[in-house]
């Protein structure tokens, strides 16, 4: 158990729909990641967070979103979900801004139909 | 220049063999290099990571080779055993932007 926790862990929605995912970071660290992995696919880092400020973009497409909220917690907020949205949301958390260990959630599950 | 490239895509290891997986990159700034292991359905974990001050980090039956000048570092499963059948994942760093650029990930299955 990495103790950061993201719920839901699976999620059925239909195309067009939004849909938004959460994840609590471990207790004491300030840096919230959100990557999308595939069927199969490598690890695809969508943002970073880093005590409530965006620190870093990756290949987040414009339909998706994120915040960091006062107390930590992230949410990732999917809108107009097309069918190859479907994958699998990991959120990962660090003490600090980045280069030490990243501990994983045990992901989001989402099937859009 | 913000790449890692990562070989091989899948590799299929006989239950104590050695298994290698290579990892290359381009800037030189880079000097974090973790290793992250990723069971199906769980999120992945860091397994062993080096810095470029040493060429050679051993945990277990892990090791981390690293080679500055040709820009490359490697993974060693020694003794590979069936429950080190996962998915791989090197990364690199570097302290002006913290960021981890990821490798495209090696599927590897160890057959009994």
């Amino acid at each position: 158990d990495s103790g950061v926790t993201q719920t839901p862990k699976h999620l059925i929605t239909a195309t067009g729909q939004r849909v938004t995912l959460r994840c609590s970071p471990r207790s004491g660290d300030l840096s919230v990641y959100w990557y999308q992995q595939s069927l199969d696919q490598g690890l695809q880092f969508l943002i970073q967070y880093y005590n409530g400020e965006e620190r870093a973009k990756g290949n987040i497409l414009e339909r998706f979103s994120a915040q960091q909220f006062p107390d930590l917690h992230s949410e990732l907020n999917l809108s107009s979900l097309e069918l190859g949205d479907s994958a699998l949301y990991f959120c990962a958390s660090s003490v600090g801004k980045g280069a030490e260990t990243q501990y994983f959630g045990p992901g989001t599950r989402l099937l859009v139909l | 220049q913000q790449q890692v490239k990562q070989s091989p895509q899948s590799l299929i290891v006989q239950k104590g063999g050695i298994s290698i997986i290579n990892c290359a990159y381009e800037n030189t700034a880079f000097d974090y290099f973790p290793w992250y292991q990723q069971f199906p359905g769980k999120g992945p974990a860091l397994l062993i990571a080096i810095r470029p001050d040493v060429s050679e980090k051993k945990e277990g039956r892990f090791t981390i080779s690293f080679n500055k000048s040709a820009k490359q570092f490697s993974l060693h499963i020694m003794d590979s055993q069936p429950g080190d059948s996962a998915t791989y994942f090197c990364a690199a760093s570097a302290r002006s932007n913290y960021q981890l650029i990821w490798g495209a990930g090696t599927k590897l299955i160890i057959k009994p």
